[in-house]
């Protein structure tokens, strides 16, 4: 089956500092999703991307859709405490309903 | 607008025991899909209803079953519990070629 692998797993900066992970799969996607959960709440849609090399912005976050369709990117820049959470990325193929998601990025900032 | 609403918030069970948690998908949807989510891990897909049928399923056992109703709600139902059935359960609802949008889950504890 398709496999995610997210990276890295956690992360520790400072705040004001610029953030980038990325997200690699065994297999091609035609859609890639970046999600961000707070304790106690279900994921929440940051950026969907839907085509290779693919730029997308909401705000601070900036993600891409790999030219190979492999792979995607998520950076966020000048972060402030309320970015801390769980990044996950997901992603599926051209006839799938059906996300697959990694294993999340823990991101600590520290005021 | 509500988005996707779970119930309950939390559920402590005990071995052997069956459980039932319900999901309301976002006004507009017609898809609900089922995620278990472990401590540290990204959410593992069960399975998506469309049309009161089960579309698509992941690698879970005959225990875990489903339902949509016709004002598209969906129950995820778990019989004969193991400890290893202990996770955050998401429910995500979506329409023809839209991301998931995740409900808040339901904790289940299994004692």
């Amino acid at each position: 089956g398709q496999q995610l692998n997210q990276s890295p797993q956690s992360m520790f900066i400072q705040e004001g500092e610029d953030v980038s992970m990325n997200c690699t799969s065994s297999s091609i996607f035609n859609t890639w999703l970046w999600y961000k959960q707070d304790p106690g709440e279900g994921p929440v849609l940051l950026i969907a991307l839907y085509k290779a090399g693919e730029l997308t912005s909401n705000g601070r976050l900036t993600a891409q859709f790999g030219i190979t369709r492999k792979d995607s990117f998520l950076n966020i820049s000048a972060s402030i405490p309320s970015d801390v959470g769980i990044y996950f990325c997901a992603g599926h193929s051209g006839g799938s309903y059906i996300p697959t998601f990694g294993r999340g990025t823990s991101l600590i900032v520290h005021p | 607008d509500a988005g996707v609403t779970q119930s309950p918030t939390h559920l402590i069970k005990t071995r052997g025991q069956q459980v039932t948690l319900r999901c309301s998908p976002k006004s507009g949807h017609d898809t609900v899909s089922w995620y278990q989510q472990a401590l540290g891990q990204g959410p593992q897909f069960i399975f998506q209803y469309y049309e009161e049928e089960e579309r698509q399923r992941g690698n879970f056992p005959d225990r875990f079953s489903g339902h949509q109703f016709p004002n598209y709600s969906s129950e995820l139902n778990v019989n004969a519990l193991l400890l290893g059935d202990s996770a955050l359960y998401l429910c995500a609802s979506s329409s023809f070629n839209s991301p998931l949008h995740f409900g808040n889950g339901t904790r289940l504890t299994v004692t």
